[in-house]
């Protein structure tokens, strides 16, 4: 089966740092994308990691390990508009993505 | 903005009505999928389709179909509505080869009443 687990709900202070978890089973892996929502919005791509490691962008950075089928999202220097929710989604065959049910975070001043 | 967009933004409908959804992608994409998001549910993966052929099914109903054109802009179709359906439907596109990520069309929000 395919199974993707990350916390409901986070809440954060503006300037802080917070991570998000996210682990995960899944019949094939292509790769793990981490996505921002924002409420009634579209999802928007943050990040993308296929190898195990460390990727940073910016305020934002995921880490992988594939033996431990673990990831995180780490937010730097939160701000206001960081308020959204993020999807932890693993790419099985043909590319589908599988989405976890999210994360909202707040972000309080 | 992402490149892909979606028709209409919002559609309401009565139950029993069939609907048609529109997506086109971005430009160079081949791919297309298909989610649907429900207020209680997350992303769930409907459909793909790659330069017009279906690659990859999920949780679809049989209810609901879709197709890829050649000019690569894809429709899905929603019969026999039913409350249930009420959902924000989203398509999103990802080029040939490469890093795979998908980009996601502002989607259409359907109400069925």
């Amino acid at each position: 089966g395919q199974n993707i687990d990350q916390p409901t709900e986070m809440t954060a202070t503006e300037g802080a740092i917070v991570q998000i978890n996210c682990t995960y089973q899944t019949s094939g892996f292509n790769g793990l994308f981490w996505y921002q929502q924002h409420a009634g919005e579209a999802p928007t791509f943050l990040s993308y990691n296929v190898l195990d490691g460390l990727e940073e962008k910016g305020r934002f950075s995921s880490f992988l390990s594939r033996s431990k089928g673990y990831s995180y999202l780490l937010l730097k220097e939160l701000q206001m508009k960081d308020s959204a929710s993020y999807l932890c989604a693993v790419s099985g065959g043909y590319n589908k993505l599988i989405f976890g049910a999210g994360t909202r975070l707040a972000v309080h001043p | 903005d992402s490149g892909v967009t979606q028709t209409p933004k919002h559609l309401i409908t009565a139950t029993g009505q069939r609907v048609t959804l529109r997506c086109s992608p971005r430009s160079g994409d081949l791919s297309v999928y298909w989610y649907q998001q429900s207020l209680d549910q997350g992303l769930q993966f409907l459909i793909q389709y790659y330069n017009g052929e279906e690659r990859a099914k999920g949780n679809i109903l049989e209810r609901f179909s879709a197709q890829q054109f050649p000019d690569l802009h894809s429709e899905l179709n929603l019969s026999s509505l039913e409350l249930g359906d009420s959902a924000l439907y989203f398509c999103a596109s990802s080029a040939p080869g490469g890093r795979y990520e998908q980009y996601f069309g502002p989607g259409t929000r359907l109400t069925v009443t």
